[in-house]
């Protein structure tokens, strides 16, 4: 079942500009984890933050976490054309490690 | 390269044939997964292992068979597959209970004609 549900499924935005991409979910998480994907390639994970984690920084990248609207928004700053991509949220729940996707958003940065 | 290698990267098959996908991890890691990628959907969990146990099934067809014989190395069998079984395969592996992130393969795209 879906976990994790992007907002928006796709963003066109202009090189330099920011890029804020949104993820919801239903249950309670252990943490939650943003990837990229690269047309047809496999997933690269980005950046991870914890249920008792509020934000976390990693380059241009900034991850918030709002577990009382259960959300959590990806910020990439100063885009580049090489950004482009599609980008997934994906939550752990429960003991195990298990990770669930959202559909993923597509980004694409026009240079 | 990631760490985690996936063959072949493209595959075309008939409904009829036998064929199997490898993947392969030295990372030392401990849990390795099979997620199937379709257009539109999101990324299906298929099979988890940890330790080489198989610890979850997520209610996958039986001509998709995984195997592990070892905790670097993930196989899934494929036998009498259907055009709709057309998709990317990915193989992941992790550490579990460290918090840590997934390392996918770059996957195989399977085609069933």
């Amino acid at each position: 079942s879906q976990q994790g549900e992007e907002d928006p499924q796709a963003l066109s935005i202009q090189e330099g500009e920011n890029a804020t991409m949104n993820c919801s979910y239903k249950t309670s998480i252990n943490n939650l984890q943003w990837y990229r994907q690269n047309s047809g390639r496999g997933l690269v994970h980005l950046i991870l933050i914890r249920s008792n984690e509020r934000e976390k920084h990693s380059g241009r990248l900034r991850v918030t976490l709002d577990t009382s609207k259960k959300s959590s928004s990806l910020l990439i700053t100063a885009s580049r054309a090489a950004d482009t991509a599609s980008y997934f949220c994906a939550t752990v729940t429960g003991a195990n490690s298990k990770l669930t996707f959202g559909k993923g958003i597509t980004l694409s940065v026009r240079p | 390269e990631t760490g985690v290698t996936q063959t072949p990267r493209h595959l075309v098959m008939g409904m009829t044939n036998k064929k199997s996908l490898k993947c392969e991890q030295h990372l030392g890691h401990n849990a390795m997964y099979w997620y199937k990628q379709s257009a539109k959907k999101p990324l299906e969990l298929m099979f988890v292992y940890n330790f080489k146990e198989q610890t979850e099934n997520n209610s996958v067809p039986s001509r998709f068979s995984p195997e592990c014989p070892n905790s670097s190395h993930l196989f899934l069998h494929l036998h009498t597959l259907q055009p709709e079984d057309s998709a990317l395969y990915l193989c992941a592996s992790s550490q579990t209970g460290q918090g840590s992130g997934y390392t996918f393969g770059s996957g195989t795209r399977l085609t069933v004609v």
